[in-house]
């Protein structure tokens, strides 16, 4: 029962342009959600948050934006860059605990 | 970054033989997580502690157990190992409130 669900393995864009990772969700409990990022050989990294009182949190290159009525949030990243390359989970929790982790998009930023 | 890290960082075992990971923090965090990555699956909950000796389940819990005797510690255990149990395992810390889980930089167990 995957609560979390990253439909797209994969991601491919060109330095400069923006990348969109999408993520969807199925339990409407669910009021946290987080994007971490992945190197090869290294835990996951802490992105980016959004609360569902929200529905946009911007940090940098990074912004995260969740409809609640569709159950989906989506990161983009604006402009991407060749270091931005690794895996990306999307995470949800009712309040910041049990989290659950969709299966990761691997993103490739091309020079 | 946080003080989590993870012992052994690789390890092959046989299987049936029980293998313990473990997992040290310097933060004096209360809640440590134990999770497991596999492809497809990304990272799925095994166990979790809120305090010493104080533990319960997450969704793929069978074939584990953990212990937490001291608050900076906090321990893994397949009782008897099995090549499903193959994979990268993960400690996490909660951090800061907004600031989601701080994860320790793994161990990848291979069971043959």
């Amino acid at each position: 029962d995957q609560q979390v669900k990253q439909n797209s393995p994969s991601l491919s864009v060109q330095e400069g342009r923006i990348s969109i990772l999408n993520c969807d969700y199925t339990n409407s409990m669910f009021d946290y959600f987080l994007w971490y990022k992945k190197y090869p050989a290294e835990g996951p990294t802490f992105l980016i948050s959004i609360s569902s009182i929200k529905d946009k949190n911007e940090d940098g290159r990074f912004t995260v934006f969740l409809n609640k009525s569709a159950k989906h949030l989506s990161l983009h990243i604006v402009p991407s860059q060749p270091g931005d390359s690794a895996v990306y989970f999307c995470a949800a929790s009712e309040g910041n605990n049990d989290m659950r982790f969709g299966a990761g998009t691997r993103l490739t930023v091309k020079p | 970054d946080a003080g989590i890290t993870q012992s052994p960082r690789h390890k092959v075992t046989e299987t049936g033989t029980p293998v313990t990971l473990r997992c040290h923090q310097t933060e004096n965090h209360r809640y440590m997580y134990w999770y497991r990555q596999d492809p497809g699956h990304g990272l799925r909950l095994i166990h979790y502690s809120y305090g010493v000796k104080d533990t319960d389940k997450g969704e793929v819990s069978d074939g584990y157990s953990v212990s937490r005797s001291k608050t900076e510690d906090f321990l893994l255990t397949l009782e008897s190992a099995t090549s499903s149990q193959t994979s990268v395992y993960f400690c996490a810390i909660m951090g800061r409130q907004g600031g989601g889980y701080t994860f320790g930089s793994g161990t990848r167990l291979t069971v043959v």
